[in-house]
Order: structure tokens, then C-alpha cells, then sequence
């Protein structure tokens, strides 16, 4: 079964080092999203992604963040600056062009921010 | 605004006893809901989801949930409890805007004694 795949699974950066998360989505699937979990708190929603553009973002998603999809097949979440409360579990999704559509997600990447 | 929220952060039962987690969602459309379930150190995987054709859905593992709309509820439910349940469990909807937003309840860890 296809699936989401994220690299790295585990990334160490310092306060105030820019990082890129990278995500590569189901090849058919025309939605892609970053989601972010802090330890032991709620998956919050960052960005959605369509058609080269974003969809929607939240409170969270500031000019800190930034997302691209600079091929085919590759979808990257930068935080050009990090802060030590980025550190987090992120977790990229995908789906299809469906309400209905569940979110596929990857095993994520854990960055820690020291 | 649409919303879920999830009540109790932790349920415990023992092997092969009932298990209800609880879901109620805010909409005033036809809601989008879903429910995840998370393993330590992966992704979200998706249990089940409902649509319309059946207030009753069927998922994976054996789970179900039961769509109320007088209640405005999404539970979910399992007749019997197997050590291997033991997780964290998301409720989700998917919210009816310009975009794509799936938004997710705080969670439920599910905790199984032998």
C-alpha cells in the first residue's frame, strides 16, 4: 500500500538555525498538509497545500514557516528561525481532492530545538 | 465554528471488557468525522470514518462508531478490549471552508490491563 514517507525521523537543530522538513506524499493524491504535536498534546494543523499554493493556515503557521513543493514529488516545510518551543513531533499528510477523503500520514520527524 | 472535543484525556479497561471512547462534534452542517488512532513513535492511521449511508461505521480492529445526530456524537466503541488497542485515539472533523482543514480532539489514551 503506498504511504507517506518523511525525512529525517529525528532532527537536532540550535536556537535560531533554519531546518527543512521534507515529506514526499502519495504519488495520486492532489492535498498535502504539515501537522505539528508538542509532546503529550493535541496533532494541531499547520498548513494545507493545493495546487502549488496554500489552502489554509493556522494562527501557528507565521512568517517563520514556509512550504514548497519544488518537484513532482517532494513537499518541504521550512522554519527559517527556530525557537525552542518548535520543538515538536511534524507530521506531513496527504489525501485526495475529497472532504470525505481521510488524511494519510507519515511516521513524522521529530526535531528538537536546543 | 466546527470542532470536536473528546471526554477523558485517559480511559483504562481491562482485556476483553467494552471499551467507549467518547466524541462530540459542533456543526451546523453535515459533518465530516473521523477517527485515528496513534501507536507510540508513528503516524496517525485512520480507524474508520463516517458517511452518510450508515449512522453505523465499521473500522478496522474491530472498532465502530455510532453517528447521533440529536446527540451531536461520534463514539466509538470495541465489544472487547485486546492489549494490543492500547493507544492514543483521535477524533477528527474535516471542516466545510474554502479550503482543506482537518482538525483533531485532544485525544484519548487508551490504556488495556491484563
Amino acid at each position: 500500500e503506498p504511504e507517506v514517507t518523511q525525512t529525517p525521523s529525528h532532527q537536532v537543530t540550535q536556537m535560531g538555525q533554519e531546518v527543512i522538513l521534507r515529506c514526499v506524499p502519495i504519488s495520486n493524491h492532489l492535498y498535502f498538509y504539515w501537522y505539528r504535536q508538542i509532546l503529550g498534546q493535541k496533532v494541531e494543523f499547520l498548513v494545507s497545500f493545493y495546487n502549488n499554493e496554500i489552502s489554509e493556515k493556522s494562527e501557528i503557521f507565521d512568517d517563520q514557516f514556509s512550504v514548497e513543493r519544488p518537484d513532482g514529488s517532494n513537499f518541504t516545510l521550512k522554519i527559517r528561525s527556530t525557537k525552542l518551543e518548535d520543538s515538536a513531533m511534524y507530521f506531513c499528510a496527504s489525501s485526495d481532492l475529497d472532504r470525505n477523503s481521510p488524511l494519510h500520514f507519515g511516521n513524522g520527524t521529530r526535531l528538537t530545538v536546543t | 465554528a466546527q470542532s470536536v472535543t473528546q471526554l477523558g484525556s485517559h480511559v483504562s479497561v481491562s482485556e476483553g471488557a467494552l471499551v467507549l471512547l467518547r466524541c462530540n462534534y459542533s456543526s451546523s452542517v453535515p459533518p465530516y468525522l473521523f477517527w485515528y488512532v496513534q501507536y507510540p513513535n508513528q503516524g496517525l492511521q485512520l480507524l474508520l470514518k463516517y458517511t452518510s449511508a450508515a449512522t453505523l461505521v465499521k473500522g478496522i480492529n474491530g472498532f465502530e462508531a455510532e453517528f447521533k445526530k440529536s446527540e451531536t456524537s461520534f463514539h466509538l466503541t470495541k465489544p472487547s478490549a485486546h492489549m494490543s488497542d492500547a493507544a492514543e485515539y483521535f477524533c477528527a472533523v474535516t471542516l466545510n471552508t474554502g479550503g482543506f482543514k482537518t482538525i483533531f480532539g485532544a485525544g484519548t489514551r487508551l490504556f488495556v490491563k491484563a
